[in-house]
């Protein structure tokens, strides 16, 4: 069975920094791309980032790009999110999420099939 | 502002349809597929469609998907209490490189 869990989230003040992680277990980690995407509350999904399964392909949304840094490690079946200059506006929760194919399958548009039970993020003083 | 347009809301009685639209442009529905996930609050997004219309396994046949051109339609028939959550439409937008979602589209069961 796939899993997904994310941890890491919490209470941090504006201008902070906070590493996410979600740690996957039941299938061959290093052969998919991962996801990062945000629910913000009252709002709908949007899509953070994503990371190649080798961790040599990244993209970002513009409202995070320079501030956060999506990584991964293989050997330890982990994806990570590390978060800088928080603002008010990345109060969300933050879900990771599998693609729904592994390498060398995988497309761009191909959906994104397995996510995390998600973990909360406030920015607040 | 979500790059793809969905509807706020829409509602039907029990055993009704509903539709969804999700309406984009060249650069991403145009000219990628689109998937569509069901959110229910405190729970993981799931996916209902991917390729614009088929179904992973375990999504009843009550759901169905389709695109035309850049907009893409999500259906609910034979409605149930347990259908009503926020749906949302995804794609890749290939000026972006960035994924993309709708606003999202809270179903109501009357």
């Amino acid at each position: 069975e796939v899993q997904l869990v994310e941890s890491g989230g919490g209470l941090v003040q504006p201008g902070g920094s906070l590493r996410l992680s979600c740690e996957a277990s039941g299938f061959t980690f290093s052969t998919y791309w991962m996801h990062w995407v945000r629910k913000v509350p009252g709002q709908g999904l949007v899509w953070v980032s994503h990371i190649d399964s080798d961790g040599s392909r990244v993209s970002y949304a513009d409202s995070v790009k320079g501030r956060f840094t999506i990584s991964r490690d293989n050997a330890k079946n982990t994806l990570y999110l590390r978060m800088n200059s928080l603002r008010a506006e990345d109060t969300a929760v933050y879900y990771c999420a599998r693609a729904r194919l592994s390498d060398p399958y995988y497309y761009d548009s191909s959906g994104l099939l397995h996510w995390g039970q998600g973990t909360l993020v406030t920015v607040s003083s | 502002q979500s790059v793809l347009t969905q509807p706020p809301s829409v509602s039907a009685a029990p055993g009704q349809k509903v539709t969804i639209s999700c309406s984009g442009s060249s650069s991403n529905i145009g000219n990628n597929y689109v998937s569509w996930y069901q959110h229910l609050p405190g729970t993981a997004p799931k996916l209902l469609f991917y390729d614009n219309t088929k179904r992973p396994s375990g999504i009843p046949d009550r759901f169905s998907g389709s695109k035309s051109g850049t907009s893409a339609t999500l259906d609910i028939t034979g409605l149930q209490t347990g259908d009503e959550a926020d749906y949302y439409c995804g794609t890749w937008d290939s000026s972006l490189s960035a994924w993309v979602f709708g606003g999202g589209t809270k179903v109501s069961v009357l």
